[in-house]
C-alpha cells in the first residue's frame, strides 16, 4: 500500500478483556510507533521499535501494553485486561531510518471504546 | 523531558482570513525540531510544516507560515486566507536531534473551526 493502515478502524471492548490493534505500515520503513491519543492531551508514545528490537516507553502505562512485530512491515498492539481509561484513539506512525530529515508517516488510527 | 503546550483548545476564523495557532515547548536541548501537523476527521495526521531549531528563518509553505521565536520557546502557525479545508485539529509537535528515531512529543491540539 502506499500508506500506513491500521485496522480496526473502530473497536469496542468489555472491560477486562484483550484487544489487539494492527498496523501495516510502509514498506522500507524501519521504525515504527504507537501513540496514544487522548482528547485534550494530545498523544503520547506508548511504545516503539527500530528494525527488530522492540523498546517501550519508559514509565508508560504498565506491562498491560505491548507490541509485536511478527514481519518488518506489520506491528500488532496488544492490552491486556482492558480499562476503561484506555479508551482513545490508537496511533501508528513509520519511518525510514533516521535522518535530520526523515519524516514520520501516520495511519488513521483505531478508536477504542472500552465498555 | 520535553513538553508541548497548545494553549487555544479552540479557534475559529472567517474564511480568506488569517489566524494564528499559538504552542511553546520545554526543553533543555539546542537542537531539535518542530512540526505542525493538521489531522482531518479522517483521523489521518498530515504534516503541514517543520522548523529546524537552528534556522533562524522561519519555515513558509504556501498558506501556512510559522513564527519561530527559539529564546521565548514559542512556535506560532499562521494560515493565511483559511479555506474551509483547513477545518481541523491542528497537533504542535517537538522532536529532538539525535539518532532516537522519530519519536514525537505532541501538544494537546487546537481545535481550528473555518466559518463559511
Amino acid at each position: 500500500g502506499a500508506g500506513v493502515s491500521q485496522s480496526p478502524r473502530y473497536k469496542v471492548a468489555k472491560r477486562g478483556r484483550d484487544v489487539a490493534l494492527r498496523c501495516d505500515s510502509i514498506s522500507g520503513h524501519v521504525t515504527l510507533y504507537w501513540y496514544r491519543q487522548t482528547l485534550g492531551q494530545g498523544s503520547e508514545v506508548l511504545t516503539y521499535s527500530q528494525s527488530d528490537a522492540q523498546r517501550d516507553k519508559s514509565g508508560r502505562p504498565s506491562g498491560r501494553f505491548s507490541a509485536e512485530r511478527p514481519e518488518r512491515s506489520v506491528s500488532t498492539l496488544k492490552i491486556q485486561r482492558t480499562e476503561q481509561g484506555d479508551s482513545a484513539v490508537y496511533l501508528c506512525a513509520s519511518s525510514l531510518p533516521w535522518t535530520p530529515n526523515t519524516e514520520a508517516f501516520f495511519g488513521q488510527g483505531t478508536r477504542l471504546t472500552v465498555v | 523531558a520535553q513538553t508541548v503546550t497548545q494553549s487555544q483548545p479552540e479557534m475559529s476564523v472567517q474564511e480568506a482570513e488569517t489566524v494564528t495557532l499559538s504552542c511553546t515547548y520545554d526543553t533543555s536541548e539546542s537542537d531539535y525540531y518542530l512540526f505542525w501537523y493538521k489531522q482531518p476527521p479522517s483521523r489521518q495526521m498530515i504534516l503541514v510544516i517543520r522548523q529546524e531549531a537552528y534556522k533562524q528563518q522561519n519555515a513558509t509553505e504556501n498558506r501556512f507560515s510559522v513564527n519561530f521565536q527559539k529564546a521565548a520557546k514559542s512556535f506560532s502557525l499562521k494560515i493565511s486566507d483559511s479555506q474551509l479545508g483547513d477545518a481541523a485539529m491542528y497537533f504542535c509537535a517537538y522532536r529532538t536531534d539525535n539518532n532516537a528515531g522519530n519519536m514525537l512529543t505532541f501538544g494537546g491540539g487546537t481545535r481550528l473551526m473555518v466559518k463559511p
